[in-house]
């Protein structure tokens, strides 16, 4: 199946600092990519959609100024995380589809493990 | 807006017997319904998708599911449970009002015992 991928894996940062987190198509290109934020012991929840070549649309509660959503390229899709506090700490998944419309293909990436001290 | 529901947030079995993991949708329209498991501190692994074709679904590593429109469900079953099945499962149905995102049950945690 299609690859996805995602880096850094994990990364720790401090408090105040801004993280930079990539998600690439590996195999295939990428018109959507979405992100999601996972909580422990917890679901996926859908932080925003990122189209290639135009603004990303964030879900109700996303700060968008604090989670920049880039998608510049039909192959990468970068989420930073700006001004990170601990209560950002979280697993970020993002996932694409690289086919139009509704038939659900979508491949997750494995995820990037945040930690703000 | 299309939504599914997981009953029971953790699921134990022995290792040889039945899974049984339930998943209700809530949907208008014909749902695309899909089962995925995670395993700690990776990615999710997509079992299997239903999309309104037959509705017995067969996935990967032996999964499967039935799409029951009178009941508005989609449970997910393995007839032997391995130790290797312990893991995180999600339902998920598709957002249309979010471009085509998926929308995800709280998920169960299976845990097998030897």
């Amino acid at each position: 199946g299609a690859v996805v991928s995602q880096h850094p894996s994990r990364v720790i940062c401090k408090s105040g600092t801004s993280v930079k987190i990539e998600c690439r198509s590996l195999d295939f290109q990428a018109t959507t990519m979405f992100w999601y934020r996972q909580f422990p012991k917890q679901s996926l929840m859908l932080m925003a959609t990122s189209n290639e070549g135009s603004k990303a649309t964030y879900e109700q509660g996303v700060e968008k100024d604090k989670f920049l959503i880039n998608h510049a390229s039909l192959t990468l899709s970068t989420l930073t995380v700006t001004s990170a506090h601990p209560e950002d700490s979280s697993f970020y998944i993002c996932s694409a589809s690289g086919l139009a419309g509704n038939t659900g293909e979508l491949f997750f990436g494995e995820g990037s493990r945040l930690t703000v001290l | 807006a299309q939504s599914v529901t997981q009953l029971g947030s953790h699921v134990s079995v022995s290792e040889g017997a039945l899974v049984l993991l339930r998943c209700n949708y809530s949907s208008s329209v014909p749902p695309y319904l899909f089962w995925y498991v995670q395993y700690p501190n990776q990615g999710l692994q997509l079992l299997l998708k239903y999309t309104s074709a037959a509705t017995l679904v067969k996935g990967i590593n032996g999964f499967e599911a039935e799409f029951k429109k009178s009941e508005t469900s989609f449970h997910l079953t393995k007839p032997s449970a391995h130790m290797s099945d312990a893991a995180e499962y999600f339902c998920a149905t598709l957002n249309s009002n979010s471009g085509y995102a998926l929308n995800f049950g709280k998920g169960t945690s299976l845990l097998v015992t030897p």
